[in-house]
């Protein structure tokens, strides 16, 4: 069964400290992973999208990781601000088979920063 | 323009009542999808159209009724739903089914059920 795990659930940072969120999947045969912020109420926004050949993808203060092998991904976030407050989610895509067309979601980590 | 819109944005309904979401999107894609987020949860699919033909139902119940009148558009209707279906409900399009693409997502419309 296709899985996306996350870690920590929920995490509390002071504004301009950086932070790590952590990705392990099990989805096969792998497409893509991808990172999303999520706002309150709002719908997710994508941060990152790499594939299998990709390692490192950064977008502005947001750096994704991808390790094929160990099937595990990061999300970097640096000199956090009041904003970067949100759920962080992972997304798998796999190939195709069964879950063509799905995405497999993990559960979030909910980021809060303080000033 | 990467924008996926969706009316309305709240929406409060009776058990009895009819009612309908509507999603829109204009960047040509031709894969769309019906998503339901419960709070603290990750967004569970519902359906997804390819080609405007129903692709997946993820065996959601009768009471609600996709419907993809052409390449932009794609409705929830929805009749006479449980409080349970309290939720927010987000669509979301990418170029084609294939897990390549990305996806991306409208605001969602918060809908309580009464």
């Amino acid at each position: 069964k296709n899985q996306v795990e996350q870690s920590p659930q929920s995490l509390i940072i002071l504004e301009g400290k950086n932070c790590t969120l952590q990705c392990n999947y099990t989805v096969s045969p792998f497409s893509n992973l991808r990172w999303y912020k999520q706002d309150t109420g709002r719908g997710p926004v994508s941060l990152t999208i790499m594939t299998f050949s990709e390692n490192t993808k950064s977008n502005g203060r947001y750096t994704a990781t991808l390790d094929a092998d160990t099937k595990q991904s990061s999300l970097h976030i640096t000199a956090s601000q009041l904003s970067d407050s949100a759920s962080y989610i992972c997304v798998v895509s796999a190939l195709g088979g069964t879950s063509y067309g799905k995405l497999t979601f993990g559960q979030g980590t909910i980021l809060t920063v303080h000033p | 323009d990467t924008e996926v819109t969706q009316t309305p944005k709240h929406l409060v309904m009776g058990m009895t009542n009819k009612k309908s979401l509507k999603c829109e999107q204009h960047m040509g894609h031709r894969a769309m999808y019906w998503y339901k987020q419960k709070a603290k949860k990750p967004p569970e699919l519902m359906f997804v159209y390819s080609y405007e033909k129903l692709s997946i139902n993820e065996s959601v119940p009768s009471r609600f009724s996709p419907e993809c009148p052409n390449s932009s558009l794609l409705n929830l209707h929805l009749h006479a739903l449980q409080p349970e279906d309290s939720a927010l409900y987000l669509c979301a399009s990418s170029q084609t089914l294939a897990g390549d693409y990305e996806q991306y997502f409208g605001p969602g419309t918060r809908l309580t059920v009464t």
